[in-house]
């Protein structure tokens, strides 16, 4: 069965400091990997995939993620945080029949 | 205009009552789906369909029924609301394409309360 598990429902950084928030991953089968952000009263919305093509993908707004096997892991990072990437991001795998599993979400808070 | 629309975007209804949440798309997606956001619970599947005439049970099915009216429209219903109904539910499309690496296209939500 497919899951993932987010780390940390609720994360705060300094503005410009290193964003990580964690996501592990339970598969069957090689997984496919997604982050979605959330902005406050939005739909979510996709940052990035991972689709075996390359461990580390980019996303957009300056994310990226590391896909690691021996880990089970696809954390999401950002070098500086801007005082916009405050929102809610969800990892999701997807699984069998092309469904879609999602975490649980984390919160991120960005400090001025 | 956004290409995944949700109606209403707020409900307040009572124990009982029948609701239907309606989700339309301009994206030309075959497949849509339906999702509650609960706090700490994160999104759970309810149903979803790869066309018109392809319709599945996702995580949580129980006191739910859907209908796809055509390519663009998927409602969700609840037959008889109860209060752990409430919840923020997202309506999602994706084109099928990649399949399992999809990217899914969500509405803005509704917001129901169940009283």
């Amino acid at each position: 069965a497919q899951s993932v598990t987010q780390l940390g429902s609720h994360v705060s950084v300094s503005e410009g400091a290193l964003v990580l928030l964690r996501c592990n991953y339970s598969s069957s089968v090689p997984p496919y990997l997604f982050w979605y952000v959330q902005y406050p009263n939005q739909g979510l919305q996709l940052l990035l995939k991972y689709t075996s093509a390359a461990t580390l993908v980019k996303g957009i707004n300056g994310f990226e993620a590391e896909f690691k096997k021996s880990e089970t892991s696809f954390h999401l990072t950002k070098p500086s945080a801007h005082m916009s990437d405050a929102a809610e991001y969800f990892c999701a795998v997807s699984g069998p029949g092309n469904q879609f599993y999602f975490g649980t979400g984390t919160s991120l808070t960005v400090i001025p | 205009d956004a290409d995944v629309t949700q109606t209403p975007r707020n409900r307040i209804t009572k124990t009982g009552k029948r609701i239907m949440l309606e989700c339309s798309q301009t994206k030309g997606h075959d497949r849509m789906y339906w999702y509650r956001q609960d706090p700490g619970l994160g999104l759970r599947l309810i149903y979803y369909s790869f066309d018109v005439k392809d319709i599945n049970k996702g995580e949580i099915s129980d006191g739910y029924s859907v209908s796809r009216q055509a390519q663009a429209k998927f409602s969700l219903s609840l037959e008889s609301a109860i209060p752990n109904q409430t919840a923020l539910y997202f309506c999602a499309t994706s084109d099928g394409i990649q399949g399992s690496t999809d990217t899914q296209y969500f509405g803005p939500g509704t917001r129901l309360t169940v009283l």
